[in-house]
């Protein structure tokens, strides 16, 4: 999964640029992938999900893309808001069992 | 739509007391799970119901016990709480198995044991 520790990795952006947030998956049975995106004082929301049939899925403003080759899972975020500001985290799907990695700060300047 | 509903918002229990955790849901989902989330880390299952009537442990159950009341509520007991126990708890529901649906979470009940 992704890094696990006190301090979450950290992405600062322009606003209105592109984001990049990756994720290295762990379990190569893993079929059912999801990106959380989790504001502060609140839940996760889910923001949208990939199938291991496909190596992209495009949202209202992201994408996701998976290669299953090297187990690497990323969300691209087209032109950056301030109300992107959050904390992203994948979620991989292995026989029914969803585990989560510890997330992204994304942080947009104005 | 209220989606997930947890009660209390935030908690502060003294070592050795116990309290229970409170969560409905009204998307007439099957499956509800409780998760501890803790600085750095990512969420941890600790119960989960995949229907009503059933429940099962998860990564972390110890010092910790679920029951799933209905189809609608599930909730989270600490019998005897103790400060390892100090963590954000989120519960969840889906519509049917981890392998083919996301999860609505609530907005968490936030616990710290002194």
């Amino acid at each position: 999964g992704e890094n696990v520790g006190l301090h979450l990795p950290t992405l600062s952006v322009q606003e209105g640029d592109n984001s990049i947030i990756n994720c290295a998956y762990s379990n190569s049975a893993s079929d059912y992938f999801i990106w959380y995106k989790q504001e502060s004082g609140k839940g996760p929301q889910f923001i949208i999900d990939i199938r291991s049939n496909m190596d992209k899925r495009q949202g209202q403003r992201v994408t996701v893309l998976l290669n299953k080759t090297v187990k690497h899972l990323s969300l691209q975020i087209a032109a950056t808001q301030p109300g992107d500001s959050a904390v992203y985290f994948c979620a991989e799907n292995a026989n029914n069992d969803m585990r989560f990695g510890a997330g992204t700060r994304l942080t947009v300047k104005p | 739509n209220a989606g997930v509903t947890q009660t209390p918002k935030f908690q502060v229990l003294k070592t050795g007391q116990s309290m229970t955790l409170q969560c409905a849901q009204d998307m007439n989902h099957n499956s509800m799970y409780w998760y501890r989330q803790d600085p750095g880390m990512g969420l941890r299952l600790i119960y989960y119901s995949a229907s009503e009537g059933t429940t099962d442990k998860g990564e972390v159950p110890n010092g910790y016990n679920v029951s799933r009341l209905n189809k609608r509520e599930f909730s989270l007991r600490l019998e005897s709480a103790a400060p390892s126990q100090t963590s954000v708890y989120f519960c969840a529901s889906s519509e049917g198995p981890a392998a083919y649906y996301g999860y609505t979470f609530g907005s968490g009940t936030r616990l710290t044991v002194v």
